[in-house]
């Protein structure tokens, strides 16, 4: 069945550090794929999406590229702040059904 | 205006009890979910309503038991509760009608200990 890899954590950081978070997928045909992130306390949000091979999903300074061809969807931010500190969740939907990712939490210390 | 709202956000109950959490979504919807996350933050598909018709049940213990009145409310019914139910569960929401591009808007969860 499908599935999504992401790398484990947690992360640490300091404020302004380049951070990419790996995420990997297994699925048949052609799902769209998400990041979301979880901020201590509350629901998930969604953070970015890209639908199709080559996208790239942008928001808030994150971006994500859908790489088909290594079933890859990273999440990089080139300069992160502390208030970026959350859980991060790489998902994909290919049916009725979002598969989630076991979730990365990054710590960001001034 | 509360996109997706649970209730109540936190419940702490005794094994062996009865307990319900409440759903509901003002985004005009066509599909509602539960989701249980556990204290490792992995989540766990447990239920899926499409206009107010099952269509996911995982493996989830038959002490649980989905209801959706219409397709703006999906309600959890838990009966005998165990100490491994402690969790936090969360409502989401999404259309599904024209395609699966559509990612989910969730709730804020509600924190159940069973103690």
């Amino acid at each position: 069945g499908d599935s999504v890899t992401q790398m484990e954590g947690p992360v640490t950081l300091s404020e302004e550090a380049f951070l990419t978070i790996n995420c990997t997928y297994t699925a048949t045909g052609y799902p769209s794929l998400f990041w979301y992130v979880q901020y201590p306390g509350e629901g998930l949000q969604l953070l970015l999406k890209a639908t199709k091979a080559d996208d790239k999903g942008s928001n808030k300074g994150f971006e994500a590229t859908y790489r088909k061809e290594t079933t890859s969807f990273h999440l990089e931010k080139g300069s992160v702040q502390v208030s970026d500190s959350a859980v991060y969740f790489c998902a994909l939907r290919n049916n009725n059904d979002m598969r989630f990712g076991a979730g990365t939490r990054l710590t960001v210390k001034p | 205006d509360t996109a997706v709202s649970q209730t109540p956000k936190y419940l702490v109950t005794q094994m062996g009890n009865d307990k319900s959490i409440k759903c509901e979504q003002n985004l005009g919807h066509d599909t509602m979910y539960w989701y249980k996350q556990d204290s490792k933050k992995f989540l766990k598909i447990m239920f899926s309503y499409n206009n107010k018709e099952l269509i996911i049940n995982e493996t989830v213990p038959n002490r649980f038991s989905p209801k959706s009145p219409d397709k703006a409310h999906l309600n959890l019914h838990i009966n005998s509760l165990e100490l491994g139910d402690s969790a936090v569960y969360f409502c989401a929401s999404s259309q599904a009608r024209g395609g699966f591009n559509y990612g989910y808007t969730f709730g804020s969860g509600t924190r159940l200990t069973v103690v």
